[in-house]
């Protein structure tokens, strides 16, 4: 167990829907990281968030968002959804500290488009 | 932007022999690579990382080397046993102060550890 949760679990919703995934990173972790995990493209960086502020964006679609809380968990909102983007939604967060990289992933959420 | 390339894509050893894992990365700036382990269904797992001001480091079985002026790195798996069995994954990222920034990771090794 890393330490990082993530709600729900599984969601399977149609096409043209939004669904929002939901993270809460290790105690005292600062920074908050999503990716996006298919079959074809491979694990991706999709957004970071550092302390409540967006600190750096990957290939994140417009029609996702997300946003980091005063509590430090993080919501990630997916809209007009596509089959495409059906995949394994990860969030990581980092410890913050002079000397420590690491990122540790949470369980995921697997969203089903149909 | 930064691109990583990993290789083989699936390996298969049988147990007890070693295993290795290459990554090649283009961003001279990367000074953070870690591997994550993942089973089918599973979140990816740190297992071991290295820093670019470090050549070797090892963990019981498992040993990542860095060639900073080639761009790559390798991670080394000894007497490998069935559990070994997974999806590993090179990233490299580049870290700074408190924090570090995106990982870029490779497409993933498919080890299949034989009994």
């Amino acid at each position: 167990d890393s330490g990082v949760t993530q709600t729900p679990k599984h969601l399977i919703t149609a096409t043209g829907q939004r669904v929002t995934l939901r993270c809460s990173p290790r105690s005292g972790d600062l920074s908050v990281y999503w990716y996006q995990q298919s079959l074809d493209q491979g694990l991706q960086f999709l957004i970071q968030y550092y302390n409540g502020e967006e600190r750096a964006k990957g290939n994140i679609l417009e029609r996702f968002s997300a946003q980091q809380f005063p509590d430090l968990h993080s919501e990630l909102n997916l809209s007009s959804l596509e089959l495409g983007d059906s995949a394994l939604y990860f969030c990581a967060s980092s410890p913050t500290s002079g000397s420590t990289y690491e990122q540790y992933f949470g369980p995921g959420t697997r969203l089903t488009v149909t | 932007g930064e691109n990583v390339e990993q290789h083989p894509s699936t390996l298969s050893v049988q147990e007890g022999d070693s295993a290795v894992i290459k990554c090649t990365y283009s961003d001279s700036a990367s000074n953070y690579f870690p591997w994550y382990k993942q089973e089918l269904g599973k979140r990816p797992q740190l297992i071991i990382d290295i820093r670019s001001n470090v050549g070797e480091k090892k963990d019981q079985r498992i040993a990542v080397t860095l060639n900073k002026t080639a761009k790559h790195f390798s991670l080394h798996i000894t007497e490998t046993q069935p559990e070994d069995s997974a999806v590993y994954f090179c990233a490299a990222s580049i870290g700074s102060g408190g924090s570090n920034y995106k990982l870029t990771f490779g497409k993933g090794t498919l080890l299949t550890v034989n009994p």
